[in-house]
């Protein structure tokens, strides 16, 4: 089965400083990763995602994330907040498919972190 | 490219009634899949289909829901004699297919029970 725990339903940073936003997984298939960011009453945008290859993925908007199989997690970061980024961030994680294999749309998702960024 | 289009935006239903949201894939996208949102949570999976074919239904609950993709027009996920514990946000998500490892989200429907 898989689930997502994102460490911190509310996390709160300066602008100009480091973001970071936690997510452990855990999958009985080999795991597809992604983060989404929902700002309010809008739909879900990918900002990056992991699939084979190489472990550090660099997305939208300067966030990246790593993909470390021996601590069964992919955190989100960004050297210097903006503004900007303040909205709801969620990590996911991919699912089996029904004739087993990993299903790319079935998702399981982590509960959200909403993201702050002060002036 | 038009991206994955829900409507309505909003849905309010008094307690009883039918809601029907509807889902149109990007173009060229024949898997839909139904998340729903309920307040101050994660998205949950509901529903997996294929053009006439429901692939994975893990998600929905045993009653009162249901969902279709017709061959022609867009899914549509319905929800019978609505009840309070309803509301909440429903977002539909399409991709080319199973191997396309991006799905991509609607702005989704946020349906209010009174």
């Amino acid at each position: 089965a898989q689930s997502v725990t994102q460490l911190g339903s509310h996390v709160s940073v300066s602008e100009g400083a480091l973001v970071l936003l936690r997510c452990n997984y855990s999958s009985s298939v080999p795991p597809y990763l992604f983060w989404y960011v929902q700002y309010p009453n809008q739909g879900l945008q990918l900002l990056l995602k992991y699939t084979t290859g190489a472990t550090l993925v660099k997305g939208i908007n300067g966030f990246e994330a790593e993909f470390k199989k021996s601590e069964t997690s992919f955190h989100l970061t960004k050297p210097s907040a903006h503004m900007s980024d303040a909205a709801e961030y969620f990590c996911a994680v991919s699912g089996p498919g029904p004739a087993g294999g990993t299903s790319y749309g079935k998702l399981t998702f982590g509960q959200g972190t909403i993201l702050t960024v002060h002036p | 490219n038009a991206g994955v289009m829900q409507n309505p935006r909003h849905l309010v239903r008094r307690r009883g009634q039918e809601a029907r949201l509807r889902c149109s894939p990007m173009k060229g996208h024949s898997h839909v899949y139904w998340y729903r949102q309920l307040p101050e949570e994660g998205l949950k999976f509901m529903v997996y289909l294929q053009k006439e074919n429901i692939i994975d239904e893990s998600g929905m609950p045993k009653e009162r829901f249901s969902a279709e993709f017709p061959k022609e027009g867009p899914s549509i996920l319905r929800i019978q004699q609505v009840v309070r514990g309803d509301s909440a946000a429903y977002f539909c998500a399409s991709s080319m297919d199973r191997m396309n490892t991006e799905a991509f989200f609607g702005q989704g429907t946020r349906l209010t029970v009174v």
